[in-house]
């Protein structure tokens, strides 16, 4: 069985400082991976998403993901986040060829002046 | 496009009555998904269609919850009789069957409270 273990549930942070949000799956085959971010009383949106190919993977908002199969990670990072960027991220995985996202819980990065 | 479109954004009901969420997923999109959202369970996937058939229900939580999508444009999630546990944020999302499969297209979400 598939599963998401976000390994910080909150994250606080300067403005303008580095983040990383970190990332575990577990998958018996192989996966695609996606981080989704919700803004405060909205839906989820996605920041970026892992298929194939390269292994770094460029998102919205100047967000990165690197996947890391023998680490079996896919962490989240900005190198200078904003104040606009405190939100909710969730990873998630999905089994090739088939649509069901499982989602981490959650990590709130709170950006901090 | 206006996204997926969800109904009633806020919902406050009592103990016992039957509630039903709507939603109109993005036109053209073959699958419809309905998640429930708690500080306590975070995110959970409910139930999914494709091509309007359920596919997959075993988030259900149980028989008090049904799910209907009658059509490509439309589909309902109905609790009877709602509990104050069922008090949530319910989304619905849908998504391509290629192309961009896998992006998944969030509502803003339905917030219930059940007294």
């Amino acid at each position: 069985a598939q599963s998401v273990t976000q390994l910080d549930s909150q994250v606080p942070v300067f403005e303008e400082a580095p983040v990383e949000l970190r990332c575990n799956y577990s998958s018996s085959v192989s996966v695609y991976l996606f981080w989704y971010v919700q803004y405060p009383n909205q839906g989820l949106q996605l920041l970026l998403k892992y298929l194939s190919g390269s292994t770094l993977v460029k998102g919205i908002n100047g967000f990165e993901a690197e996947f890391n199969k023998s680490q079996t990670s896919f962490h989240l990072r900005k190198p200078s986040v904003h104040i606009s960027d405190t939100a909710e991220y969730f990873c998630a995985v999905s089994s090739g060829g088939y649509n069901k996202l499982i989602f981490g819980a959650g990590t709130r990065l709170a950006v901090h002046p | 496009d206006a996204g997926v479109i969800q109904s009633p954004r806020h919902e406050v009901t009592e103990m016992g009555q039957e509630v039903t969420l709507r939603c109109k997923p993005i036109s053209g999109h073959d699958y419809l998904f309905w998640y429930r959202q708690t500080m306590m369970r975070g995110l959970e996937l409910l139930i999914y269609f494709n091509n309007n058939v359920p596919i997959d229900d075993s988030g259900m939580p149980e028989d008090r919850f049904s799910a209907k999508m009658p059509n490509a444009s439309f589909s309902t999630l109905k609790i009877q009789p709602s509990e104050p546990r069922d008090s949530a944020v319910y989304f619905c999302a849908s998504t391509p069957s290629s192309g961009r499969a896998y992006e998944q297209y969030f509502g803003p979400g339905t917030r219930l409270t059940v007294t």
